[in-house]
């Protein structure tokens, strides 16, 4: 079954970098993963794409302070240089044939 | 500029139906793939539909297969839901949401969603 694992919640102070994971199920190591941001009150926002190989591809006007990698079965969200505006809930969401999974979100608190 | 803009929203009973609309701008809309999504109040994002920029493809989550369908319009750039045999647990905010032309499983704008409340 696929599956994607997410902590529920990660803090950084403003101006520093917080890096979130994502685990894709046993099995399912070589999928790409979305990673999409929800702040408080408003519809999600794409952020980016991240592959096995750690190739990541962002998403329109998507600061350069957002980035991904990848490292087995895990995927990952930096974000550098936190700012205010950063405090969100973050989902990564993957897909197979006739299915788009989402993993349960991480809240960041700046 | 991408525009996704939901309506049709609304309170209905159980068991009854409502027919959500998505109006698409900025965009060549008959050329992309499009989804439903949903979020209940204090929840996580769930995917609720598929659909090919042609119709010919479409998917659902098992939550609504047999009662919700999707449906396009290409003509008036606009995306349809149709929503029946309505339950408590469908309670949520609606979202459409564009499929990137690269890479068909995620989603590149979302809307702003409408609110369905189904209750007695």
């Amino acid at each position: 079954q696929l599956v994607l694992t997410q902590s529920p919640s990660a803090s950084a102070s403003l101006g520093a970098s917080v890096k979130l994971t994502c685990t894709l199920s046993s099995g399912h190591s070589s999928y790409a993963i979305a990673w999409h941001q929800q702040q408080p009150e408003k519809g999600p926002r794409y952020l980016l794409r991240v592959n096995s190989n750690g190739r990541h591809s962002k998403g329109d006007g998507i600061p350069d302070r957002f980035s991904g990698s990848s490292s087995g079965a895990e995927r990952y969200l930096t974000i550098s240089s936190l700012q205010s505006e950063d405090e969100a809930d973050y989902y990564c969401q993957t897909w197979a044939t006739g299915i788009r999974v989402f993993g349960t979100g991480t809240k960041v608190t700046v | 500029e991408v525009q996704l803009v939901e309506s049709g929203g609304g309170l209905v009973q159980p068991g009854g139906s409502l027919r959500l609309s998505c109006a698409a701008s900025g965009f060549s809309f008959s050329r992309y793939s499009m989804n439903w999504l949903r979020q209940a109040p204090g929840k996580g994002l769930e995917w609720v539909s598929y659909i090919s920029g042609s119709s010919t493809t479409i998917y659902y989550a098992d939550s609504v297969k047999g009662r919700f369908t999707v449906s396009r319009d290409n003509a008036k750039n606009s995306l349809y839901l149709q929503m029946n045999s309505l339950r408590d647990e469908d309670t949520a905010v609606y979202y459409c949401a564009r499929v990137p032309v690269e890479e068909l499983g995620t989603f590149d704008y979302w809307g702003q969603g409408t609110l369905v409340t189904v209750s007695s």
